[in-house]
């Protein structure tokens, strides 16, 4: 059964921690991008990438560090540097070229206090 | 900047009728925009799309309708149903770099009642 795999679910960290939140496909998506949403906003881009090994930075990217390294992962690092890291974080793929919609995860919330 | 704007952030509607969500756009050089229904506690779900050059496609019950001069797009429910409660999100880009990088608007709450 393909999708999009994040983990956790829930997760605390104290302020000044760094913490980094999971995401993988077995869609076989190119890009992959991740968004955070927070109570009466829409969801906002953080990074996206297109390709192993590239990524881009979304209209949110202060604070917040990825990677690329497989095709199928995409790890965000929420550093101590974001002002307010509590949200609900999505991760998502999709194919390139096209009309092809996203696939979300579940999404991790994040709790830093 | 909003550039994709929900102004009703709550719709409530019985059972049976009809659900009509609404979302404008100020950016122009959109030419592709989706739904997607999001459950709490989950991630969202892509419901149905539509690109510039038509005004509705149809999937089922769901209907959107995109009127380009007025920058507005609507998404019907027909007949609504009370597993159609969720939030549904707008969304919009621009597909000239074969690329997606979705703007979403910041969603409406349906609640449908039996």
């Amino acid at each position: 059964d393909g999708g999009i795999t994040q983990s956790p679910k829930y997760l605390f960290r104290k302020e000044g921690q760094n913490v980094t939140l999971s995401c993988e496909q077995n869609l076989n998506h190119d890009a992959m991008y991740w968004y955070r949403q927070d109570p009466g906003q829409g969801l906002r881009l953080i990074y996206y990438s297109q390709i192993v090994n590239d990524f881009q930075k979304g209209d949110i990217a202060e604070g917040y560090s990825v990677s690329r390294e497989k095709k199928e992962s995409f790890p965000l690092t929420v550093t101590s540097a974001q002002k307010n890291p509590t949200a609900f974080y999505l991760c998502a793929s999709s194919m390139i070229g096209g009309n092809s919609p996203l696939h979300f995860g579940n999404g991790t919330r994040l709790t830093v206090t | 900047d909003q550039q994709v704007k929900q102004n009703s952030p709550s719709l409530s509607v019985q059972e049976g009728r009809i659900s009509i969500l609404n979302c404008d756009y100020t950016n122009s050089m959109f030419d592709y925009f989706l739904w997607y229904k999001k459950y709490p506690a989950e991630g969202p779900t892509f419901l149905i799309s539509i690109s510039s050059i038509k005004d509705k496609n149809e999937d089922g019950r769901f209907t959107v309708f995109l009127n380009k001069s007025a920058k507005h797009l609507s998404l019907h429910i027909v007949p609504s149903q009370p597993g159609d409660s969720a939030v549904y999100f707008c969304a919009a880009s621009t597909l000239n770099t074969g690329f997606q990088k979705l703007v979403f608007g910041t969603g409406t709450r349906l609640l449908v009642s039996p």
